[in-house]
C-alpha cells in the first residue's frame, strides 16, 4: 500500500526566505507526482506535476524535484511571500495498469506560514 | 462553468440521517474523483469515475457510501445513516481525459458535520 509522508508538518518563516518542503513515498512504482496548494475554505490548486521520467519541474518561484528510485520529492519556494501561506500537499499516482491508476495518494500536508 | 463546483458548501445533519453531496465537473471532463479530508488528516481517495462507470471504488469506507454519475456530468455522493466519523470535507475533482498525465482540478468541497 502506498504511503506518502510530508515533512515538516508545519513551517513558519519570515518573508523573503527560501524554503524546502519534503515529500516521501514508499512505493516507487508511480506514474507521476503532483504538488498542490490548499487555502482555507477552498479546494486544491495544482502547482506542479512531475512525470516519473522527469527530474524536476519549475513554475515561477517554485521548483519541484523528483527522485523516483529513492521515493522522494522536494518543493523549493524561492523568496517566500505572505501570499504563499497555505497548506502544501504532495500526491502520487500509481503506474499504469489495473483499476487504481485514477487514484491519487496524498500526504498529510505541510502548513506554511510566511510572516511579513 | 469555469471550474468544478460542489453543493452544498456546508451541511450539518443529525446522526442517522442520509445526505447527498453534489459535484458538477468542468464541462467536457470525462474523469471524476471523490476524496474525503478529515480534520487534521490528509485526503483519502473514495471513488473514481470514467464517464459514468466506476472502475475504482476501493476507497469507499463502508456500504453506507455510494456514488453515481450521469453520463459525463454531475455526480452525487450519498451517505446513508450518517455517523459522527463521517464529518469531513468531501472534495470532488475532474480531469479532461483518461490519460495519466492529466492533472486533477478540484472543487471547493462540501463541509459535512454530523452531530
Amino acid at each position: 500500500k502506498q504511503e506518502v509522508t510530508q515533512i515538516p508538518a508545519a513551517l513558519s518563516v519570515p518573508e523573503g526566505e527560501n524554503l524546502v518542503l519534503n515529500c516521501s513515498f514508499t512505493d516507487s512504482a508511480i506514474y507521476n507526482l503532483q504538488w498542490f496548494r490548499q487555502d482555507p475554505g477552498k479546494g486544491l490548486t495544482s502547482l506542479l506535476l512531475i512525470q516519473s521520467s522527469q527530474r524536476e519541474q519549475t513554475s515561477g518561484r517554485l521548483n519541484a524535484s523528483l527522485d523516483k528510485s529513492s521515493g522522494r520529492s522536494t518543493l523549493y519556494i524561492a523568496a517566500s511571500q505572505p501570499g504563499d501561506s497555505a497548506t502544501y500537499l504532495c500526491a502520487v499516482r500509481p503506474s499504469a495498469g489495473g483499476t487504481s491508476y485514477g487514484k491519487l495518494t496524498f500526504g498529510q500536508g505541510t502548513i506554511l506560514t510566511v510572516h511579513p | 462553468g469555469a471550474g468544478v463546483s460542489q453543493s452544498p458548501s456546508n451541511k450539518v445533519t443529525e446522526k442517522g440521517k442520509d445526505v447527498e453531496l453534489r459535484c458538477d465537473p468542468i464541462s467536457g471532463h470525462t474523469a471524476l474523483y471523490w476524496y474525503r479530508q478529515r480534520l487534521g488528516q490528509g485526503l483519502e481517495f473514495l471513488i473514481y469515475f470514467q464517464g459514468n462507470s466506476a472502475p475504482d471504488k476501493s476507497g469507499l469506507p463502508s456500504d453506507r457510501f455510494s456514488a453515481e454519475r450521469t453520463g459525463e456530468s454531475v455526480s452525487t455522493l450519498t451517505i446513508q445513516r450518517t455517523q459522527q466519523e463521517d464529518s469531513a470535507v468531501y472534495l470532488c475533482a475532474s480531469s479532461p481525459r483518461r490519460g495519466l498525465q492529466e492533472t486533477q482540478y478540484f472543487g471547493p468541497g462540501t463541509r459535512l458535520l454530523v452531530l
